[in-house]
Parts: structure tokens; C-alpha cells; sequence
């Protein structure tokens, strides 16, 4: 049972290059979710997708663009990479409620922008 | 969804209880109190939640006051392996996960 795979899990690119990180669940999750984290804080919500066909900003959504490719995949892109945008990426999955559930999460991508 | 305060850091004897505060004085009727914990940077991994009762499960014990304006995290005998930044957040139980993870409590536990 893998969980949710994030691929790849570390990218060096030089600003303004452009790259999408992937993201799969293999639990029949309805919403997924991309976050991201600098050195020393939380989790910030960039983007979620409540449930496939729809996606909504979070908290930093600026620089980023989403894409639910189906109900397993959930894609996050950098258009044109900038040093700000050096983070580590974790995309997670989940029930969208109402009764009990749980975030799953990947084991990040590790992205230095140069 | 409600804000949650934590002390930044904290230190437990091995074998020793370890107990993480958590104030979440603005919470809601209908919001659930979550822990998760993040080892190494790694993905952060579930814990545990409640609503209004005390949980308890393998990992942990959640003790939630009787108002639900604050809660405390019990790791019963902590072990070097329990060493992680711990998160408190609380979400609307049809909300999905989009609540914002703080910056947590980074616990140290000693041999």
C-alpha cells in the first residue's frame, strides 16, 4: 500500500526554468492537497482540490498552478521558478468529511531554486 | 477554522510522559481537535483526534478541556524516536484539510 507518492523528491532549477510536481494516492481519496514548508515553520496550503474537477486556492497560491488529472493524480506547477519558491512540497490526500478522517501525506519534494 | 497556540519547544525525559499543551480558545461547536507529528521533514504522520471526549489510542492519550478552548497531547513513555515537531490544528469535520498547520512544538526527548 504506497499511500500518496510524490515524485521527484529533490530538484535543483535555476530561476525561471518551469517544472510540475507529480502526486498520487492509491486510496480512493476524494481531496487532495499541496502545502508547502520553509526552514523552521508550519505548513502553508497552497492549492486543494476538494474533490476531482475542482480546485481552489489556499493560503500562498501565487507562482502556482494546479492541475486534478483524475481522481489519483494531483499535479502542482511552477511556471517560471523563483529563489522565494525554495521549500520543501508535500502533497496529501483525504476524505473531505462529514464523519472521521485523516491527512495522509507524501514524503515531500525538496526544491532549491537557484 | 480556529487558530491553535503552542509553546515552540519542549524537553522529556526518556521514559518519562511527555505532555503537549495546545490553546485553541476560538474553537468551534463543530470543529475537531487533530495532532499529527513530523519526524526528520518527513510527511507528518495522523496522531490522533477528538471532539469533546478524551481519546486514547497506541500512540497517544488527547485530554481536551471540558470548555474545548484548550487540549494537551500525552505520549505516556516517550522514546528518542518520539523526538518530532507536534502539531495541533483543528478543522470543521466537512472541511477537508485545509486548516493551516502552525508552526507546532518541536519536543526533545533525552536519554
Amino acid at each position: 500500500n504506497a499511500g500518496v507518492t510524490q515524485t521527484p523528491k529533490f530538484q535543483v532549477l535555476k530561476t525561471g526554468q518551469s517544472m510540475t510536481l507529480q502526486c498520487a494516492q492509491d486510496m480512493n481519496h476524494n481531496s487532495m492537497y499541496w502545502y508547502r514548508q520553509d526552514p523552521g515553520m508550519g505548513l502553508r496550503l497552497i492549492y486543494y482540490s476538494a474533490s476531482e474537477g475542482t480546485t481552489d486556492k489556499g493560503e500562498v497560491p501565487n507562482g502556482y498552478n494546479v492541475s486534478r488529472l483524475n481522481k489519483r493524480e494531483f499535479s502542482l506547477r511552477l511556471e517560471s521558478a523563483a529563489p522565494s519558491q525554495t521549500s520543501v512540497y508535500f502533497c496529501a490526500s483525504s476524505e473531505p468529511g462529514p464523519y472521521y478522517t485523516e491527512a495522509f501525506f507524501g514524503q515531500g519534494t525538496r526544491l532549491t531554486v537557484v | 477554522d480556529a487558530k491553535t497556540t503552542q509553546p515552540p519547544s519542549m524537553d522529556c525525559a526518556e521514559g518519562r510522559a511527555a505532555n503537549l499543551p495546545c490553546n485553541h480558545s476560538t474553537i468551534s461547536g463543530n470543529e475537531y481537535v487533530y495532532w499529527y507529528r513530523q519526524i526528520h521533514s518527513q510527511g507528518p504522520q495522523y496522531i490522533i483526534h477528538g471532539l469533546k471526549n478524551n481519546e486514547t489510542n497506541e500512540m497517544a492519550s488527547l485530554i481536551i478541556t471540558e470548555d474545548r478552548k484548550s487540549s494537551t497531547l500525552i505520549l505516556p513513555h516517550a522514546t528518542l524516536r518520539d523526538t518530532a515537531v507536534y502539531y495541533c490544528i483543528v478543522r470543521v469535520d466537512t472541511g477537508g484539510f485545509k486548516t493551516i498547520f502552525g508552526a507546532g512544538t518541536r519536543l526533545f526527548v533525552k536519554a
